[in-house]
């Protein structure tokens, strides 16, 4: 099976712009996450998508938005982008069948770069 | 609340033992996980324990779970350059989310 791909891998962008992240995740898999990783803040969790919905949310302001397709592909979003907004932004994939109660194996992607200048 | 802490360096030698700590706070979490990032790459996932083990061993990799103190313990056996990375460790906190610890550095020199 293919592993999570993410698109693209770098990206540069200034202040004030928009961006969208692409996420595939391993083929059955219909649960998608996203994290921020930078060095001041570590690993933080976005948001995550089961079945087109957002299940959960993590503390980050309205500015970041997700979504699902049918196919559990999944974007993000972040507009009006601020310095602090440069980040490696991960994206993991589980079945997604366990529900709140059980973790699930997550799988990674490598990564989208993010750079605002 | 969420809080899982990891000292941020260690540094040993090739061939040694290498014992990387974490604790975490939310006693809830039904997994712990533990993942390596190796430099410029997404996250590798190495092993898990279910929060009613006590140990896991796989190949060269240990898990120790301490439920009482939240303490959790990942043991690398003959250690190789090639295990230099960061390494998370994790514990779930509802549906699929993860919460990450500070990552621990390791360094092996030959």
């Amino acid at each position: 099976k293919a592993g999570v791909t993410q698109t693209p891998r770098y990206l540069i962008k200034t202040r004030g712009q928009q961006v969208t992240l692409s996420c595939s995740p391993i083929s059955g898999h219909r649960s998608v996450s996203w994290y921020q990783q930078t060095p001041g803040q570590g690993l933080q969790f976005l948001f995550e998508y089961f079945s087109e919905t957002q299940r959960n949310k993590g503390n980050f302001p309205g500015r970041f938005s997700g979504r699902q397709f049918s196919n559990s592909r999944s974007e993000m979003n972040v507009s009006t982008l601020e310095l602090g907004d440069s980040a490696l932004y991960l994206c993991a994939s589980s079945s997604g069948e366990g529900g709140r109660a059980i973790g699930e194996t997550q799988y990674f992607g490598p990564g989208t770069r993010l750079l605002v200048l | 609340g969420e809080d899982v802490e990891q000292s941020l360096f260690l540094s040993v030698r090739e061939g040694d033992s290498s014992v990387i700590n974490c604790t975490y706070t939310d006693s809830s979490s039904t997994y712990l996980y533990w993942y390596k990032q190796e430099p410029g790459a997404g996250l590798q996932l190495l092993t898990y324990i279910f929060s009613n083990m006590d140990m896991k061993q796989d190949q060269r990799l240990t898990v120790l779970l301490n439920k009482k103190d939240k303490h959790l313990s990942l043991r690398i056996a003959d250690t190789q350059t090639g295990d230099s990375a960061i390494y998370f460790c994790a514990e779930t906190g509802g549906f699929q989310k993860l919460v990450f610890g500070t990552g621990t550095r390791l360094l092996v020199s030959p």
